[in-house]
């Protein structure tokens, strides 16, 4: 069975300050989705990584996918209040119908 | 606005009503997908298409629970005889199938409480 975990589970910060948040799995995944929620919302895109040890920057977040693709991460630079929400990892299951297995989420609150 | 859109966005209903949510893909998308989130949960598989054919249906989805893309584009959601415990937020997603990535791309959603 494949699984995701993440971790935090939670994370309160301080505006300015970096963070980094984990998507683990001990599954090879054929690619990873990282997705922001808030609350009442449905999950937005961030991002896909593809290929194993693969970096994408979106303006200060930056996503990195594992050499192995089992695992994935994103550092947030100098957090700002507008980047409180929910970050679920997710990764499409090995068979065909290619339904997204998720990961619980880390819940972020950048405090100003 | 070319992303997915569900209406309608918020649905309150008694137990035993039935009720139905629509889902618009992103046009050229062939493959349709409907999940169920709970507070604090990550969203639940529930049944999926390609073009128009259900190709899978999850065990959650029980009888009360149909779905249909009947022209291979929007598709609907039908719950008949809601139950409390049918109270959640009801993603639909699409995406690609074909395409490197087959990122899937998500509505609003559709939130319902039953009373």
């Amino acid at each position: 069975t494949q699984l995701l975990e993440q971790s935090p589970q939670f994370l309160s910060i301080q505006e300015g300050e970096n963070l980094t948040v984990y998507c683990n799995s001990s599954s090879v995944f054929s690619s990873l989705q990282w997705y922001r929620q808030e609350p009442g919302e449905g999950p937005v895109l961030l991002v896909t990584v593809v290929t194993g040890g693969e970096v994408k920057k979106l303006k200060r977040l930056t996503f990195q996918f594992g050499d192995a693709r089992k695992d994935s991460s994103l550092h947030i630079t100098a957090a700002q209040p507008g980047d409180t929400g929910l970050y679920l990892c997710a990764g499409p299951n090995a068979g065909n119908n290619r339904k997204l297995i998720w990961g619980l989420g880390t819940s972020l609150a950048v405090n100003p | 606005d070319t992303g997915v859109s569900q209406d309608p966005r918020h649905k309150i209903t008694k137990r035993g009503q039935n009720v139905t949510f629509r889902c618009d893909p992103i046009s050229e998308h062939n493959r349709l997908y409907w999940y169920r989130q709970t507070l604090g949960q990550g969203p639940e598989f529930l049944t999926y298409f390609q073009n128009e054919a259900q190709l899978e249906k999850s065990r959650l989805l029980s009888d009360r629970f149909s779905a249909e893309r009947p022209k291979g584009s929007f598709s609907t959601l039908e719950i008949q005889r809601t139950e409390q415990g049918d109270s959640a937020m009801y993603l639909c997603a699409s995406s690609l199938w074909g395409e490197s990535t087959d990122t899937q791309y998500f509505g609003p959603g559709t939130r319902l409480t039953v009373l």
